[in-house]
């Protein structure tokens, strides 16, 4: 069966500090890994994705993920967090041809203190 | 172009009755995928509607059904609902033509059961 863990349930960090967020999955076949973002009163939105190629992808607002095929591992990073990063972040594989079927981490809520 | 709308934003429902919520997808999105998010948790895949057609479903009783529109719009109906159904539901839509690679979701719909 497929899963998402992530390793952190709550993360606070002071602006400037930098993040790291543990994701790691359990998939049978080829997968393709998400990190999503879900601000205070906001939707759920992409933050980033990883289908093939570079194992170092480049997301929106300075967010990267790198995926690690021998750990099963896609972790979130930021050199310098912002107050306005605080948010709740999930992690998400999807089959690679649909990313509609997606299974979800339980996600990490980041919060950033000025 | 517009988003993937749902209605409606809350609703209260009480123990043993119906539900049914409503999505409208993304301008060009042909696939609507429903999530449910309870408290503290990511989302959990529900179903998956594909041109009329239910194209996967998680672990969910049948008491969890849905439909897809020739405009592609869907609803999500539960009976006999449960405290337990007591979630946030998600919708996301995207495009499987040539393979779908991300998804787009809406703000959701509250629900409380009590």
């Amino acid at each position: 069966a497929q899963s998402v863990s992530q390793h952190n349930h709550h993360v606070i960090l002071s602006e400037a500090a930098s993040l790291e967020l543990g994701c790691n999955y359990s998939y049978g076949g080829t997968v393709n890994l998400f990190w999503y973002v879900q601000y205070p009163g906001q939707h759920l939105q992409l933050l980033l994705k990883y289908f093939s190629g570079d194992p170092l992808v480049k997301g929106i607002k300075g967010f990267e993920a790198e995926f690690i095929k021998s750990k099963f591992s896609f972790n979130l990073r930021k050199p310098s967090v912002q107050w306005s990063d605080t948010a709740e972040y999930f992690c998400a594989a999807a089959p690679r041809t649909n990313a509609g079927k997606s299974t979800f981490g339980d996600g990490t809520t980041l919060t950033v203190k000025p | 172009e517009t988003g993937v709308t749902q209605s409606p934003t809350h609703l209260i429902k009480t123990r043993g009755q119906q539900v049914t919520l409503r999505c409208s997808s993304q301008s060009g999105h042909n696939t609507v995928s429903w999530y449910q998010q309870a408290l503290g948790q990511g989302p959990q895949f529900i179903f998956q509607y594909y041109r009329e057609e239910e194209n996967g479903r998680g672990n969910f009783p049948p008491r969890f059904s849905g439909l897809q529109f020739p405009n592609y719009s869907s609803e999500l109906n539960v009976n006999a609902l449960e405290l337990d159904d007591s979630a946030l539901y998600l919708c996301a839509s995207s495009d499987r033509a040539g393979g779908s690679y991300e998804q787009y979701f809406g703000p959701g719909t509250r629900l409380t059961v009590t």
